[in-house]
């Protein structure tokens, strides 16, 4: 069954620090959603990508977050410099090319903690 | 904007008991309602789905939903709690005007199971 790959796991950095993360989302999926899950909160949309370009980035901070998808296939989320705040799960999703009523499929998240 | 509430943030139901949560959605056009599942560290797994198709909706594991529009809810049931079920359950929506809108999450719902 296919799935969203992401990585690392986890991950411990020191603050103002720079943290990557990297999602690669299910085949052929042309929507690339990134959340950020803070602990006991639901996710919440960070960025979402279709194809290679930025659709929504409206709650991305952009003084220290970054998204890329370069080619519109895999994807890098940036934090630089990391503040303690920033610890949550970072959530990557997919799902097909625009299609109504569709859910997210989601990977297993990377588990952000800094110290 | 689309927005959900979970009612209550803890639930706690004996094993062999009903599993009963309840999402409200604040939206003059009835969305697209998601159930997903979060077990401790992982990522997001859907339980079901409703798509205006049809307000009983089955889904993975035994979990139905009934939508239910005078009441703007959208109900997770299971009939007989396990061991297994316990874990946090988030409501979502999304736009029914556009495609691929990005769901909106609630707050989740931990559910305990007692033996």
């Amino acid at each position: 069954e296919a799935e969203v790959a992401q990585s690392p796991r986890y991950k411990i950095t020191e603050k103002s620090q720079a943290v990557a993360f990297w999602c690669d989302p299910i085949s052929g999926h042309a929507t690339l959603y990134w959340y950020r899950q803070i602990l006991g909160q639901g996710p919440e949309l960070l960025v979402q990508f279709q194809d290679e370009s930025v659709v929504d980035d409206s709650q991305l901070p952009k003084d220290r977050f970054s998204a890329e998808r370069l080619k519109g296939v895999d994807s890098t989320l940036k934090i630089q410099p990391a503040e303690l705040g920033d610890s949550a799960m970072y959530l990557c999703a997919s799902s097909p090319r625009v299609l109504v009523n569709t859910e997210a499929f989601f990977g297993q998240g990377t588990r952000l903690t800094v110290v | 904007a689309q927005s959900v509430t979970q009612l209550g943030s803890h639930v706690s139901v004996s094993e062999g008991a009903l599993v009963l949560l309840r999402c409200n959605y604040s939206s003059s056009v009835p969305p697209y309602l998601f159930w997903y599942v979060q077990y401790p560290n992982q990522g997001l797994q859907l339980l079901l789905k409703y798509t205006s198709a049809a307000t009983l909706v089955k889904g993975i594991n035994g979990f139905e939903a009934e939508f239910k529009k005078s009441e703007t809810s959208f109900l997770l049931t299971k009939p007989s709690a396990h061991m297994s079920v316990a874990a946090e359950y988030f409501c979502a929506v999304s736009d029914t005007r556009s495609g691929n809108t990005p769901l909106v999450f609630g707050k989740g719902t931990r559910l305990s199971v007692i033996a």
